[in-house]
């Protein structure tokens, strides 16, 4: 079974404007991660937190986990009609295997 | 630095008939992954491996999937016989040495397979 599952399932946004999405799981973890897939493409890796940190920032990507709600939110900031794409958290428990989540489809209009 | 490479990038088979996925990871990755994407899902993790040894497979439905890393480099996946409900993307990825489920994974632009 899933162990992450994001909200927004789908999300539709104007250039410019910001785009967040959330992600929640069900056991404590290691690690929460981030990645983007581009329709018919393989997944990219966008930014990793660790279970000991609250927020990170790579660019225009902002990611907080909150490990006492057992959720995660990706910020991007600014989006362009290039950030169309889905978005998939991932995550680590210990012991466990790298567990995707059902993903978020981004569409930025131009 | 090169991909994940893998091959073919598309396959149409008829059902009950066999293929093969192909796999090559970034050099120097030690851990190599199968993962199987039905259309508007996530990745599902079908097998694991630590360099030539298997670390994970309890999701491969073992009864028609089987995979293979011989040499610890690249890997095959294979199907047979294959069910309709096989048709996806199949992704491979890699990861760095002592990253195994902790680090990122850098993911091949993937096979996907149409059964009819």
């Amino acid at each position: 079974s899933q162990q992450g599952e994001e909200d927004p399932q789908a999300l539709s946004i104007q250039e410019g404007e910001n785009a967040t999405m959330n992600c929640s799981y069900k056991t404590s973890i290691n690690n929460l991660q981030w990645y983007r897939q581009n329709s018919g493409r393989g997944l990219v890796h966008l930014i990793l937190i660790r279970s000991n940190e609250r927020e990170k920032h790579s660019g225009r990507l902002r990611v907080t986990l909150d490990t006492s709600k057992k959720s995660s939110s990706l910020l991007i900031t600014a989006s362009r009609a290039a950030d169309t794409a889905s978005y998939f958290c991932a995550t680590v428990s210990r012991g466990s295997r790298l567990t995707f989540g059902e993903g978020t489809q981004l569409t930025v209009n131009p | 630095e090169a991909g994940v490479a893998q091959s073919p990038r598309y396959k149409i088979i008829e059902k009950r008939q066999s293929v093969a996925f192909w796999c090559n990871p970034i050099s120097g990755h030690a851990t190599l992954y199968w993962y199987q994407q039905i259309l508007g899902q996530g990745p599902k993790l079908l097998i694991q491996f630590q360099n030539n040894g298997v670390v994970d497979d309890s999701q491969l439905p073992k009864d028609r999937f089987s995979a293979e890393r011989l040499k610890g480099v690249d890997s095959t996946l294979k199907i047979q016989p294959a069910k309709l409900e096989d048709s996806a993307v199949y992704l491979c990825a890699s990861s760095q040495p002592g990253t195994m489920n902790t680090g990122e994974l850098f993911f091949g632009e993937g096979s996907r397979l149409t059964v009819l």
